[in-house]
C-alpha cells in the first residue's frame, strides 16, 4: 500500500494558463475525490468518481475546472485559464466503499497550485 | 446548506487532556468523523462516530455527540507533543457523499 500520490507537489502559473494535476489512487480504491483547502481553512469537496464515473460536482467546480478519470484508476484535475483566485491546495483522496457503512477516505498530500 | 463550525486555536500542555469541539449544523448526518492534518502531510482518519451513538472510544480517543446540540467533541487523553497538529471535524449529510469539513482547530502542546 503506497497511499494516494499526487503530482505535482507544487505549481506555479501566471494568470491565464492551462495546469493539470495527477492524482494515484490507492489499487482497487473504487471512489477518487478532489477537494480544496485554502490556507486556514478546511477542504472544500470538487468532485468525486466511482470507478471511472463522475457522480457529483459542487457549485465550486466552474467550466473551467474538469476531472477525468478514464479507465478507474488514476484521475486528472484540469483548470484553464487560471485565475489568481484559483491559488489553493489541491488535494485528492480515494476509499473503498463495499456496501453501506462508514467511508474512509485516504488523503495524498496535495498539490499547492499559486497563480501569480 | 451544511456549516461546520470549530475555534481556531488550543494549546495544551504535555500530559493533559485536550478537548476539541465541533458544531454542525446539518441534523441528516449519518457520521461524523475527525481527521487530523500535520505540515506537509495528507489528512488521516483519526476516528468516526455513527449518529445513532453518544459517545466512542479508541485508545487515547474519546469522541461525544450530541445529537440535540449538534456538538461534536474528540478528547485526548494524556496528549503528547506528537498530537501537536490541526484536527478537522467532518460530517456526512444528507448532500450525498462529500465532507463538509469545519475550518480546523490547530492543537500546539507544550512541553
Amino acid at each position: 500500500d503506497t497511499g494516494v500520490s499526487q503530482d505535482p507537489r507544487h505549481k506555479i502559473t501566471k494568470r491565464g494558463q492551462n495546469v493539470t494535476f495527477r492524482c494515484d489512487p490507492i489499487s482497487e480504491h473504487n471512489r477518487l475525490y478532489w477537494y480544496r483547502q485554502t490556507l486556514g481553512q478546511g477542504p472544500e469537496f470538487l468532485t468525486y468518481f466511482q470507478n471511472e464515473a463522475q457522480l457529483e460536482k459542487s457549485r465550486l467546480l466552474s467550466d473551467r475546472f474538469s476531472a477525468e478519470r478514464p479507465k478507474g484508476s488514476f484521475s486528472t484535475l484540469e483548470i484553464q485559464r487560471t485565475e489568481q483566485g484559483d491559488s489553493a491546495m489541491y488535494l485528492c483522496a480515494s476509499s473503498y466503499l463495499p456496501g453501506q457503512g462508514y467511508e474512509k477516505l485516504f488523503f495524498g498530500s496535495g498539490t499547492q497550485l499559486s497563480v501569480l | 446548506g451544511e456549516d461546520v463550525e470549530q475555534s481556531l486555536f488550543l494549546s495544551v500542555r504535555e500530559g493533559d487532556s485536550s478537548v476539541i469541539n465541533c458544531t454542525y449544523t446539518d441534523s441528516s448526518s449519518t457520521y461524523l468523523y475527525w481527521y487530523k492534518q500535520e505540515p506537509g502531510a495528507g489528512l488521516q482518519l483519526l476516528t468516526y462516530i455513527f449518529s445513532n451513538m453518544d459517545m466512542k472510544q479508541d485508545q487515547r480517543l474519546t469522541v461525544l455527540l450530541n445529537k440535540k446540540d449538534k456538538h461534536l467533541s474528540l478528547r485526548i487523553a494524556d496528549t503528547q507533543t506528537g498530537d501537536s497538529a490541526i484536527y478537522f471535524c467532518a460530517e456526512s449529510g444528507n448532500a450525498g457523499n462529500m465532507l463538509t469539513f469545519g475550518g480546523g482547530t490547530r492543537l500546539m502542546v507544550k512541553p
